[in-house]
């Protein structure tokens, strides 16, 4: 079956890091980018950036750029999504999604992040 | 930048037809894409560049593209198609090229 599965829900403290990941299945990340999607409990999606796993090459919405770190390791085909220093207001689902021809056409289960001190 | 606007919510009986529309000064010459968010469950394309439905899309679900306006259209609504919809462009004439609307609730009373 195609799917990207995601790591499952973390809980952290202000100020740790933290690496969550998307794999994908039945597929390989090679030949799509992969974007990251953040939606913050009760509210709407915000396109976060994407990164093309052939080369790890990136675009960060200003919103993220410096906040986060994308990465990805071919030999696995996998995605990750960075964190060194967490904030409370970093709390909020994240989405990983194929992208095919600008759109979205297959997505992650969504990975929760919850910060709290 | 590119603001795609749409309504907080759209309600229908079942049997009927829900149009949920999309709009945005930069949409013209873009395509527009349509999610499906039911609760707890991650987002489905349901169609794609304006009017293509991906597979396993029930024939129900139907796009349109008129100058800055999109829609998404759901007929013969079903009480599972109740979830939040949202569009997408990419718009490469911004910072940010990926842009979701605001999302509509579809409540199927």
């Amino acid at each position: 079956e195609v799917q990207l599965v995601q790591s499952g829900a973390e809980v952290k403290k202000p100020g740790e890091s933290l690496s969550i990941s998307c794999k994908g299945s039945g597929f390989t990340l090679i030949g799509y980018w992969i974007t990251w999607v953040r939606q913050i409990p009760g509210k709407g999606l915000e396109w976060m950036g994407r990164i093309d796993p052939a080369d790890s090459y990136c675009d960060y919405s200003p919103s993220f750029q410096g906040q986060v770190t994308f990465s990805a390791d071919k030999s696995t085909s996998t995605a990750y999504l960075h964190w060194t220093s967490l904030k409370a207001s970093d709390t909020a689902k994240y989405y990983c999604a194929r992208t095919f021809n600008d759109a979205f056409d297959l997505w992650g289960q969504g990975t929760m992040v919850t910060v709290s001190s | 930048s590119s603001v795609l606007t749409q309504p907080p919510s759209v309600s229908v009986a079942p049997g009927q037809t829900a149009r949920i529309t999309c709009g945005g000064n930069n949409i013209v010459s873009k395509g527009v894409h349509w999610y499906q968010e039911k609760p707890g469950q991650a987002p489905v394309m349901v169609v794609y560049d304006d009017n293509d439905r991906p597979s396993g899309i029930p024939e129900r679900f139907s796009g349109s593209h008129s100058g800055d306006t999109a829609t998404l259209t759901i007929s013969r609504v079903e009480a599972e198609d109740e979830a939040a919809y949202y569009c997408q462009v990419w718009d490469t004439t911004t910072d940010h090229p990926g842009v979701f609307g605001g999302g509509t609730k579809l409540t199927v009373l």
